[in-house]
């Protein structure tokens, strides 16, 4: 299957400061791509989904203004938490498309938020 | 009510047990239905897919989706430890976008 990478893999951060997430599609290249959240022992809460080149649809309750996404190139996509606050921490997933049916999405591993 | 209900255990079996993991759902729009593994501190991985209603095999996995319930199953045959993981339904409908919406995941233990 498709390889989806995420940098960091873990990231300590202090409360205030802002922290960036790459998701990177390695061997497709990726029109749509989704961010997740997802708390310990809880389902993966879509938070938006952006298609290169555009700007991306936030999930209802999902500070835009907060988590910012940017999706320039068809294989790298990027979520910044500005202002991080502890409630902030928690595990961010992404996953890749190319207009292909839903379960044609690839995850990447993960990246584990914990703001200080 | 949420969209999709998931027990989310943990369920601990002995290996070589029939597992049987299930979700319900309450949206008749969704078509496609989607099983991931995921370990922990890891990314889901896709382990099986049905469209509509239906049984679908592979090897060692059988997904079956009821439409007319809104129910759907994964059973695994000679479960292994490996196979301990945490096991996530996913559902979409034929438009969104291919949004997927998920159960809040089975944690399954196979033990020795």
């Amino acid at each position: 299957g498709a390889v989806v990478s995420q940098h960091p893999s873990w990231v300590i951060c202090k409360s205030g400061t802002s922290v960036k997430i790459e998701c990177r599609s390695l061997d497709f290249q990726a029109t749509t791509m989704f961010w997740y959240r997802q708390f310990p022992k809880q389902s993966l809460m879509l938070m938006a989904t952006s298609n290169e080149g555009s700007k991306a649809t936030y999930e209802q309750g999902v500070e835009k203004d907060k988590f910012l996404i940017n999706h320039a190139s068809l294989t790298l996509s990027t979520l910044t938490v500005t202002s991080a606050h502890p409630e902030d921490s928690s595990f961010y997933i992404c996953s890749a498309g190319n207009r292909g049916a839903s379960y044609e999405q690839y995850f990447g591993p993960g990246t584990r938020l914990t703001v200080t | 009510q949420k969209e999709v209900e998931q027990d989310p255990g943990p369920l601990s079996v002995p290996e070589g047990a029939i597992v049987s993991l299930n979700c319900t759902y309450s949206n008749s729009a969704f078509q496609y239905f989607m099983w991931y593994r995921q370990y922990s501190r890891k990314g889901p991985e896709l382990l099986m897919y049905t469209y509509s209603s239906g049984n679908k095999e592979d090897g060692r996995f059988t997904a079956q989706v009821d439409k007319s319930s809104k129910y759907i199953s994964l059973f695994i045959r000679d479960s292994q430890p490996s196979d301990s993981a945490t096991y996530l339904c996913a559902m979409s409908g034929t438009g969104g976008g291919n949004k997927l919406t998920f159960g809040t995941g089975t944690q399954l233990k196979v033990e020795l």
